[in-house]
């Protein structure tokens, strides 16, 4: 069975600062691999993903991740972050039941405060 | 155009009754799904539906019925409501076709806070 695990429930920035929320991942073949931002109040919102090809990742809002399969990690980051960047951030995996059927799951989520 | 809708966006209610949410999604995908997030944000999967077809049922109470009319709607329905099925519930979508659709995010409606009383 597939899982995700985020580690911190918290990350605090200062804004201007890079930021890094951390994602590790267990599944058995290759993964797809997502982000999504939860704003108060709101659905998920997709970020970026990994499927395939190169590592570096870019996505909406200025953010990227790097997927690293030795270390089953796909780490969300960001050069210099914003106020407005603050929101619940969840990692995802995806694995494929069937021809027509994949199923997520999600990690814990991790809170990003940035701070002016 | 609201590519993932859902009503109500609140729902408070007596327990033992019963209720629907409805989810309706016009971006022509073939998946939808019904995900519950608890108190503490955390996000579980319960249903998901391909073309109508019943894909994944996890380990949910059967009080939770989904039904799917055709592919741009899933329902659920809930019976005798009980205090812990206190939560938001987001209805969500996706193109889960063999060629390359696992690769596409899933769109979020904008989730129905349901308290029950």
């Amino acid at each position: 069975a597939q899982s995700v695990a985020q580690p911190e429930d918290q990350v605090n920035v200062a804004e201007g600062n890079p930021l890094t929320v951390k994602c590790t991942y267990s599944v058995s073949g290759n993964p797809y691999l997502f982000w999504y931002v939860q704003y108060p109040n709101r659905g998920l919102q997709f970020l970026l993903k990994y499927i395939t090809g190169d590592n570096l990742v870019k996505g909406s809002y200025g953010f990227e991740a790097e997927f690293n399969k030795s270390q089953t990690s796909f780490h969300l980051k960001k050069p210099s972050a914003l106020v407005s960047d603050s929101a619940l951030y969840f990692c995802a995996v995806r694995v494929v039941i069937n021809t027509n059927a994949g199923k997520s799951t999600f990690g814990d989520g991790t809170t990003l405060t940035v701070k002016p | 155009d609201t590519a993932v809708s859902q009503t109500p966006k609140y729902l408070v209610t007596q327990m033992g009754n019963d209720k629907s949410i409805k989810c309706e999604q016009n971006l022509g995908h073939d998946t939808m799904y019904w995900y519950k997030q608890d108190s503490k944000k955390f996000l579980k999967i319960m249903f998901s539906y391909n073309n109508k077809e019943l894909i994944i049922n996890e380990t949910v109470p059967n009080r939770f019925s989904p039904k799917s009319p055709d592919k741009a709607h899933l329902n659920l329905h809930i019976n005798s409501l009980e205090l812990g099925d206190s939560a938001v519930y987001f209805c969500a979508s996706s193109q889960d076709r063999r060629t390359g659709g696992f690769s596409y995010g899933y769109t979020f409606g904008s989730g129905t806070r349901l308290t029950v009383v």
